[in-house]
């Protein structure tokens, strides 16, 4: 069965630092993979998405994320933070035994940004 | 384009209570999904709908958990009798070609 894992629950980055959050996944065979975000009080909103065309993928609000098969990874960085991306991150898998229908998510990782 | 609509955003009930969940999905948009975050832990699937049949009930916990979508427009997530432990925020999600899901706002449960 496929798993993702996200490193740390909180990330503290200083507004103008690089945010840099960790996904792993595990599958026996090639994923899909999303990151998504959660500002308070929204919804889950789409970040970006790996679907086996190029492997850096660059969404909205300046993030992108690099889809790393050798090392099962799928990384989110944006290189200057700013305030407004406070928020809850979220990186799901999916695979095409379940006709790319089910997404498995990780426990998330709140991105606490400080002036 | 309006997004994935759910109602209530907020329901609180006593445990043995009977609560109603309702999403509005994405106009066109045929595929359907519920998951459900409990506190402090992932989210998770509970089901999937294409137009108005079950694709995949895996993710259900229980039979106090009866999802329906008529008509293959709206869909609605019953919990009769709610307990404690469904304490959690239900999010819905509608998809076009299965390969981007748009989530709703979610609605948070709380069981007391």
């Amino acid at each position: 069965a496929q798993s993702v894992t996200q490193l740390g629950s909180h990330v503290s980055v200083s507004e103008g630092a690089l945010v840099l959050l960790r996904c792993n996944y595990s599958s026996s065979v090639p994923p899909y993979l999303f990151w998504y975000v959660q500002y308070p009080n929204q919804g889950l909103q789409l970040l970006l998405k790996y679907t086996s065309a190029a492997t850096l993928v660059k969404g909205i609000n300046g993030f992108e994320a690099e889809f790393k098969k050798s090392e099962t990874s799928f990384h989110l960085t944006k290189p200057s933070a700013h305030m407004s991306d406070a928020a809850e991150y979220f990186c799901a898998v999916t695979l095409v035994n379940t006709g790319f229908q089910k997404l498995v998510f990780g426990t998330g990782t709140r991105l606490l940004v400080s002036p | 384009e309006a997004g994935v609509t759910q109602f209530p955003s907020h329901s609180v009930i006593e445990k043995g209570q009977t609560v109603t969940l309702r999403c509005d999905p994405i106009s066109g948009h045929d595929n359907l999904y519920w998951y459900r975050r409990v506190m402090g832990k992932e989210i998770k699937f509970l089901l999937h709908f294409v137009k108005e049949s079950k694709q995949d009930e895996s993710g259900m916990p229980n039979n106090r958990f009866l999802a329906e979508r008529t008509g293959g427009t709206y869909s609605t997530l019953k919990v009769q009798p709610a307990e404690l432990e469904d304490s959690g925020v239900y999010f819905c999600a509608s998809s076009r070609d299965s390969r981007t899901q748009y989530f709703g706002p979610g609605t948070r449960l709380t069981v007391l």
